[in-house]
């Protein structure tokens, strides 16, 4: 059973330019979570997709857009990189729990980590 | 607002001592706790979660966490730590607002293990 994947595992841009991650989820989930993970913190939450809409959103920029495919994939666009943009990206996915209640257990990918020069 | 604090930022214990890493949350309503590991360039592992019922859950790896309620805690104990449990511990609190819920994470404990 394949877990939580995520692509490219690695990435270096420079300020200004924009970027595309990667997220494929557990088989059988159909939520997709972002997280930001700067060195030596907590992730942060950025934003949560379902039926290809975004649910929830943190508190971060309009520069951090995404996107959820009808197959469950998602993407994690960042515009106009800034330095402070440096981080690891988490993707997480979670399904039905066996309460019936959506998204009680989120399983995380390996991440991503960008470096902006 | 949910907030998670874990006090400790680093520990170093003995190979074979027991383990306590503490959590304390802040959210409004019945929390759902989850505590993470993440061992040095890995995503995050889940190691156990609280609900609802039994506060003294069991997860994976031999560890345990005691939910209470009166002191909005949830501590990770492990009776005697191995070398491979060095990596960073994160306790969660999922917070449902609306239609979604999301995590939110305290900084982190990052625990050493002397051979």
């Amino acid at each position: 059973d394949a877990g939580v994947t995520q692509s490219p595992t690695h990435l270096i841009k420079t300020r200004g330019q924009q970027v595309t991650l990667r997220c494929s989820p557990k088989s059988g989930h159909d939520t997709v979570s972002w997280y930001q993970q700067a060195l030596g913190q907590g992730p942060q939450f950025i934003f949560q997709y379902y039926e290809e809409e975004e649910r929830q959103r943190g508190n971060f920029p309009d520069r951090f857009s995404g996107h959820q495919f009808p197959n469950y994939s998602s993407e994690l666009n960042v515009n106009a990189l800034l330095l402070g943009d440096s981080a690891l990206y988490l993707c997480a996915s979670s399904g039905p729990g066996t309460s019936g209640r959506r998204g009680e257990t989120q399983y995380f990918g390996p991440g991503t980590r960008l470096l902006v020069l | 607002a949910q907030s998670v604090t874990q006090p400790d930022i680093h520990i170093t214990v003995s190979e074979g001592a027991s383990l306590e890493l503490r959590c304390n949350y802040s959210y409004g309503a019945t929390p759902y706790l989850f505590w993470y590991v993440q061992s040095p360039g890995q995503g995050l592992q889940l190691l156990l979660k609280y609900f609802s019922g039994d506060t003294l859950v069991q997860g994976i790896k031999g560890f345990e966490a005691e939910f209470k309620r009166s002191q909005s805690s949830f501590n990770l104990r492990k009776p005697s730590v191995h070398w491979s449990d060095a990596a960073e511990y994160f306790c969660a609190v999922d917070g449902r607002t609306g239609g979604g819920n999301k995590l939110t994470f305290g900084t982190g404990t990052q625990l050493k293990v002397e051979l």
